[in-house]
Formats: structure tokens, C-alpha cells, sequence
């Protein structure tokens, strides 16, 4: 098993762009989420899907954020514009029901200049 | 809504000795806990769960947990600490009525002198 799978691992833009995260989750996870850890904030959830659905998007910051999962191997999060303040690791986890605990890929550093 | 308090964000042992991590959560109804651990640079590894049954669980690495819920604590220990735990811990809860979205403490740094 390969486990849950981020790209880019680093990811360096200027202020304005736009920025892609994407996440494979483990195949037959039914819950994939979108964490941001930063020092000040800690961890926090962002948005996450049962089956590709959208369950719960209240940690989402604000509309320049926005996350998709067209099927059940992929998922994107988006920032467009980003902003300075936006610098943080991005982590992408996934289940199988809610018992077994979230499995973490190993992130994307942001980074708005 | 449910929450975690870790007490204490940084902690020092001194390897071989016990580590013992605090862990105390609020919930309304049963809780789902975990505690993961991440080292610098990388995601989140789960330690070790509590759903049903057994309050005392024990996970990878040497390290246990037991439920208490008189307490409302869940904390991690292990008996001797080896210099590769350095890392920081955090503890989660999760209930079903909240969607068993995972709430995270705000972590403990944990520091292993030779």
C-alpha cells in the first residue's frame, strides 16, 4: 500500500497565483480531508468528502479556497489568488469508516512570496 | 461540540526514562481518541486508538494508552524513552455526531536528552 500520496511535495509562488494540491488517497478509503498546519494555528480541517461527496467545508478560510474530489482516487484543493498569509503545509489524509483513525500523506509546503 | 487539551507543549525526559504524555478531551457522548505522533517534515503516523472495548490499548513504538473516563483522559505513556521519540504528539477525539471529524489538541513537543 502506498499510502495516501500529496504532490507537490513544495510548492513556492508569488502572491496572485494560483495553486493546485493534489492528493491520492489509499484505495477503498471512503473519507478523504484537507488539512493546514501552521505554527500559529496548529492543525486545522479544512474540508472533508464521504465517497466524493463535500460533507463539512466550515474550516475553509475563505472563497479563495475551494477543493474538489472528482472520483474516489483524486482530490484537489485550490487557493486562487493566494495570498502571503496562505504559507503553511497542506495535508491531505483518508479513511476507511471513522473507527481506524486518518491516514496523512506527508504534505505540501506552501510557500506565497 | 467535542474538544482536547494537551497539557503541556513541550516535555523533557531523559532517555530510558518513563514518558508520559497528557491527554484530557469534553465530549457529550462516547468518543473515538487517538494519538498520533509527526516528526519533523512529515504527516501524521497513528500511535494507537480507542473506539470500544479494552481502556488500556497499546500501539507501535512501545507506547500505551489508557481510557479513563472518570477522568476524561487519555494519556500516553511509555516506559522508556528512546532518543527516535523525539517528535511532536498530538492527541484527537472524534464522535459520531459531529460528522467524526477529528478534533486535534494543539500538540507536545516532546525532547529526549542522552
Amino acid at each position: 500500500d502506498a499510502g495516501v500520496i500529496q504532490s507537490p511535495r513544495h510548492e513556492v509562488t508569488e502572491m496572485g497565483q494560483e495553486v493546485t494540491l493534489r492528493c491520492k488517497p489509499i484505495s477503498g478509503h471512503d473519507y478523504l480531508f484537507w488539512y493546514r498546519q501552521t505554527m500559529m494555528r496548529g492543525l486545522e480541517l479544512l474540508i472533508y468528502f464521504n465517497n466524493n461527496v463535500p460533507i463539512d467545508d466550515s474550516g475553509m478560510p475563505e472563497d479563495r479556497f475551494s477543493a474538489k474530489m472528482p472520483n474516489a482516487s483524486f482530490s484537489t484543493l485550490k487557493i486562487q489568488p493566494s495570498e502571503p498569509r496562505d504559507s503553511a503545509v497542506y495535508f491531505c489524509a483518508s479513511s476507511f469508516g471513522r473507527a481506524s483513525g486518518d491516514n496523512f500523506g506527508s504534505g505540501t509546503r506552501l510557500t506565497v512570496v | 461540540a467535542q474538544s482536547v487539551t494537551q497539557l503541556g507543549s513541550h516535555v523533557s525526559v531523559s532517555e530510558g526514562a518513563l514518558v508520559l504524555l497528557r491527554c484530557n478531551y469534553s465530549s457529550s457522548v462516547p468518543p473515538y481518541l487517538f494519538w498520533y505522533v509527526q516528526y519533523p517534515n512529515q504527516g501524521l503516523q497513528l500511535l494507537l486508538k480507542y473506539t470500544t472495548g479494552a481502556t488500556l490499548v497499546k500501539g507501535i513504538n512501545g507506547f500505551e494508552a489508557e481510557f479513563k473516563k472518570s477522568e476524561t483522559s487519555f494519556h500516553l505513556t511509555k516506559p522508556s524513552a528512546h532518543m527516535s521519540d523525539a517528535a511532536e504528539y498530538f492527541c484527537a477525539v472524534s464522535v459520531v455526531t459531529s460528522g467524526s471529524r477529528l478534533t486535534f489538541g494543539e500538540g507536545t513537543q516532546l525532547t529526549v536528552n542522552p
